[in-house]
């Protein structure tokens, strides 16, 4: 079975273009939520959907933006870039919404804004 | 707010036991994960604790205590391919926004 795949793995912006980052979770996971991970740094809650609606958002800016496909794929989309936008990109997708469900995370997306 | 608190980094020999300690204060718990992410590749699910005790699984333990807000995670029997960074994370709800620790840095030496 494939794991969360997500596209493209690396990417390189400049300031103030938009990126659009994909995901597509593990057959049938309904839940997809989008972690940042600025290197030597934990991950960092943007948003969760889950049957195709917001179910939780953290504490970033409205540049980031998301949504969620009939078929459970996501785009995360950024728009503005700015440099401290570099990061890694994590996708997880789940069973469920519950905790007890965990997380499969994707290999991510590593975004470099020059 | 919503603070986890980690070691930075910690080093060890192969065949040695260590313990990678997280302390944890949240708006409320739902639960604690250890994951494993070696560099450049994504976190992998290491435990699942939400209620105190341990939990044993193979080479890799992991404590609770609620009360303390205080968890650790035993790795016994070293090997190489264990030097990654150890992240601690609690789901403070029902939901899935996961506040994540800074993670520890593990360096196993031969």
């Amino acid at each position: 079975d494939a794991g969360v795949t997500q596209s493209p793995t690396h990417l390189i912006k400049t300031r103030g273009q938009h990126v659009t980052l994909r995901c597509s979770p593990i057959s049938g996971h309904k839940s997809v939520s989008w972690y940042q991970q600025v290197l030597g740094q934990g991950p960092q809650f943007i948003f969760q959907y889950y049957e195709k609606e917001e179910r939780g958002r953290g504490n970033f800016p409205d540049r980031f933006s998301a949504r969620q496909f009939p078929n459970y794929s996501s785009e995360l989309n950024v728009n503005a870039l700015l440099l401290g936008d570099s990061a890694l990109y994590l996708c997880a997708s789940s069973g469920g919404t519950g905790a007890t469900y965990g997380y499969t995370f994707g290999s991510g997306t590593r975004l470099t804004v020059v | 707010g919503q603070n986890i608190d980690q070691p930075t980094e910690m080093t060890a020999t192969e065949g040695a036991i260590v313990q990678i300690n997280c302390t944890y204060q949240t708006s409320g718990f739902n639960g604690l994960f250890w994951y494993q992410q070696h560099a450049g590749e994504a976190p992998t699910f290491l435990s699942y604790n939400v209620l105190d005790g341990l939990e044993e699984k193979g080479r890799f333990s992991s404590f609770l205590s609620r009360s303390k807000g205080y968890s650790y995670l035993l790795l016994k029997e070293l090997q190489m391919k264990d030097s990654a960074s150890y992240l601690c994370a609690v789901s403070p709800n029902y939901g899935q926004n996961f506040v994540f620790g800074p993670g520890t840095r593990l360096s196993v030496l031969p």
